[in-house]
């Protein structure tokens, strides 16, 4: 089955700089690859994501890359504010079934 | 159009005691999938539905069921609760058309088996 790897585990960053997120995936029939941000006691929310079918998308301040050749996919946030602090998950996915990360905690120090 | 919705929010069991944990959908759509989340171990894929009368296993499905009579429904059952199972449970939709798979989260069942 599908194997997701993420990194960092955690990560603490000053507010205004940026923060980078990193995952692999093992499976290369996966081709969907969303982003999910969950705060303390919610339900994760989708905020990106990008298809087998495109090499980086951007949303505002996030923006995915996906390298499909090496099987990695990158979460960039810029500008970060304290409310961007919370646990970051990637996924992968054939469409029927997703695999996640073990999650980010990101950490924005105002 | 309520989304994804879960019962109960808050469970205690008690070790060999069995539940039902319901998930239902008002988006039509054709994918449901339960998860759980456990401390550093991020989602974990417990059972999933590609339409109704249509299920699979995921990545830990032992000690858990799921049927998917309609479209709108994906209860998952633990049959003799266990200590190990204490964890919060995520019950998730999508549809598929073409490459968009995006998915919705349910807000989730925290369960304690004591």
């Amino acid at each position: 089955g599908e194997n997701v790897e993420q990194h960092p585990s955690t990560l603490s960053v000053q507010e205004g700089d940026s923060a980078v997120i990193k995952c692999t995936y093992s499976d290369s029939a996966s081709n969907y690859f969303p982003w999910y941000k969950q705060e303390l006691g919610k339900r994760p929310q989708l905020i990106i994501d990008i298809r087998s079918n495109v090499g980086e998308k951007k949303d505002q301040r996030i923006a995915v890359t996906l390298n499909k050749t090496a099987k990695h996919f990158s979460l960039h946030i810029t500008e970060t504010q304290p409310e961007d602090s919370a646990v970051y998950f990637c996924a992968a996915s054939t469409g029927n079934q997703f695999y996640f990360g073990t999650g980010t905690s990101l950490t924005v120090i105002p | 159009n309520a989304g994804v919705t879960q019962t109960p929010k808050f469970q205690v069991l008690k070790t060999g005691q069995s539940m039902t944990l319901q998930c239902a959908q008002d988006m039509n759509h054709e994918y449901m999938s339960w998860y759980r989340q456990d401390p550093g171990m991020g989602l974990r894929l417990i059972h999933y539905s590609v339409g109704a009368g249509i299920t699979d296993q995921g990545e830990v499905p032992n000690g858990y069921n799921v049927s998917r009579s309609t479209t709108e429904d994906f209860p998952l059952r633990l049959l003799s609760a266990a200590p190990s199972q204490t964890s919060v449970y995520f019950c998730a939709s999508s549809y598929s058309a073409g490459l968009n798979y995006e998915q919705y989260f349910g807000p989730g069942t925290r369960l304690t088996v004591t």
